[in-house]
């Protein structure tokens, strides 16, 4: 799976717009843009992904550059339960298996 | 709630010794993932099954082993146990075994090794 570049940590403050970039200049042409989170002491769960288009979804947004090799996701009120490791990863939809490949993901913060 | 339960949440061992983690899936969903999380490695692939069958392998020690049952339960089995194996262990579920699914993970079992 190709690899995704992002920062350690981010800080945010409540009720705020917060941009969590990712960079991913290697990306293939079957590559989609997923976007997992991670809350203190829970699994992994689920926030959104893309493949071209920005895609919006109750819990967040995302924005995709035009040559793919960047992506940013957005949420559009940090709330305190946002404060959670965030993961973007890569997953080749013309792969045999499922399983993702987690990075080292961001950290963000949120300030009340 | 992600419909994937872990059992047991917290389990305390000592060295040399043998554990089982329990994962059962969502409803329906036919491929199990099993993950380690320790605080200098991140979260790490250990073992996919797929409907029974395992599909693929990660960083998994030859130490573990797992697998699926005919009702689609999955265990994983920690044998001689070292200080390192100390970690969150997650389970994952997903209804493909491909890369088109959603994964849904479970709270995790954490294992400490004393």
């Amino acid at each position: 799976d190709a690899k995704t570049t992002q920062p350690n940590s981010m800080e945010s403050n409540e009720e705020e717009p917060v941009h969590l970039p990712c960079n991913h200049s290697t990306i293939s042409g079957t590559d989609y843009i997923h976007w997992y989170r991670q809350l203190p002491s829970q699994g992994p769960e689920y926030v959104i992904h893309g493949l071209t288009s920005n895609v919006n979804n109750r819990m967040a947004s995302l924005a995709i550059a035009e040559d793919r090799k960047s992506s940013t996701l957005i949420l559009h009120r940090a709330t305190l339960r946002d404060a959670a490791v965030y993961y973007c990863i890569l997953r080749d939809y013309g792969g045999s298996q499922g399983n993702l490949i987690f990075g080292k993901g961001t950290k963000l913060s949120v300030k009340p | 709630d992600s419909g994937v339960t872990q059992t047991p949440k917290h389990l305390i061992t000592a060295t040399g010794q043998r554990v089982t983690l329990r994962c059962s899936p969502r409803s329906g969903d036919l491929s199990v993932y099993w993950y380690q999380q320790s605080l200098d490695q991140g979260l790490q692939f250990l073992i996919q099954y797929y409907n029974g069958e395992e599909r693929a392998k990660g960083n998994i020690l030859e130490r573990f082993s797992a697998q699926q049952f005919p009702d689609l339960h999955s265990e994983l089995n920690l044998s001689s146990l070292e200080l390192g194996d100390s970690a969150l262990y997650f389970c994952a579920s997903s209804a493909r075994q491909t890369n088109t699914g959603e994964l849904f993970f479970g709270e995790g079992s954490r294992l400490t090794v004393l």
